[in-house]
């Protein structure tokens, strides 16, 4: 079935540092979404980026979709002590059995020191 | 306030019972899913109805059932629970499948 993988699983950085987050699907996918979890918090959606090649921003975040729509990535610029918590990328299964599934990648924890 | 509501927030039980656990869906959306998220783990997958059918299962327990119901609430129900199952249940409803979810504040089960 559809698996996706994100890497780094941990990620510490100093205050304005810069981060990325990979994110990697065994299949095509539809579309990749990303969510934050804030510690103790739940998912909480960011972005869906739909096409090849697409790059998105909010402020300081920087989202993009490959040109495969296989894999993605989250840039965060200068990172701030509020960016803390998980990063998750999400896909929606298209076909096959798990039609409608959306499957979640490990989650990348960013830790910020101050 | 994402719209999604989970009850309840906090539950402990013991081995070898039952719980149900609920889930309102936000107004207008179809699709319901279910993860479970234990201490430092990402989100598996359960499963997911779409307007009151079954879509798409994960590596859900035998032990684990749910179901969503005319109004659209969704129910998981999780018995002869084991301290394995001790988790956050999170419940997350999105307009269709292609679409990006929005989770409930989640369920906290601890099996003692």
């Amino acid at each position: 079935g559809q698996q996706v993988m994100q890497i780094p699983q941990y990620q510490h950085v100093q205050e304005g540092e810069d981060f990325t987050t990979y994110c990697n699907s065994s299949t095509t996918l539809s579309n990749i979404q990303w969510y934050k979890q804030r510690p103790g918090g739940h998912p909480v959606f960011l972005i869906q980026l739909v096409k090849s090649g697409e790059v998105k921003k909010q402020k300081r975040l920087t989202f993009q979709f490959g040109e495969a729509k296989k894999n993605s990535s989250l840039h965060i610029t200068a990172t701030q002590t509020t960016d803390v918590g998980t990063y998750f990328c999400a896909g929606p299964n298209a076909g096959g059995t798990s039609y409608g599934k959306l499957t979640f990648g490990q989650g990348t924890i960013l830790t910020v020191h101050p | 306030d994402s719209g999604v509501t989970q009850t309840p927030k906090h539950l402990i039980t013991a081995t070898g019972q039952r719980v149900t656990l609920r889930c309102s869906p936000r107004s207008g959306d179809l699709s319901v899913y279910w993860y479970q998220q234990s201490l430092d783990q990402g989100l598996q997958f359960l499963i997911q109805y779409y307007n009151g059918e079954e879509r798409a299962k994960g590596n859900i327990l035998e032990r684990f059932s749910a179901q969503q119901f005319p109004d659209l609430h969704s129910e998981l129900n999780l018995s002869s629970l084991e301290l394995g199952d001790s988790a956050l249940y999170f419940c997350a409803s999105s307009v269709d499948w292609y679409t990006e979810a929005f989770f409930g504040q989640g369920t906290r089960l601890t099996v003692v």
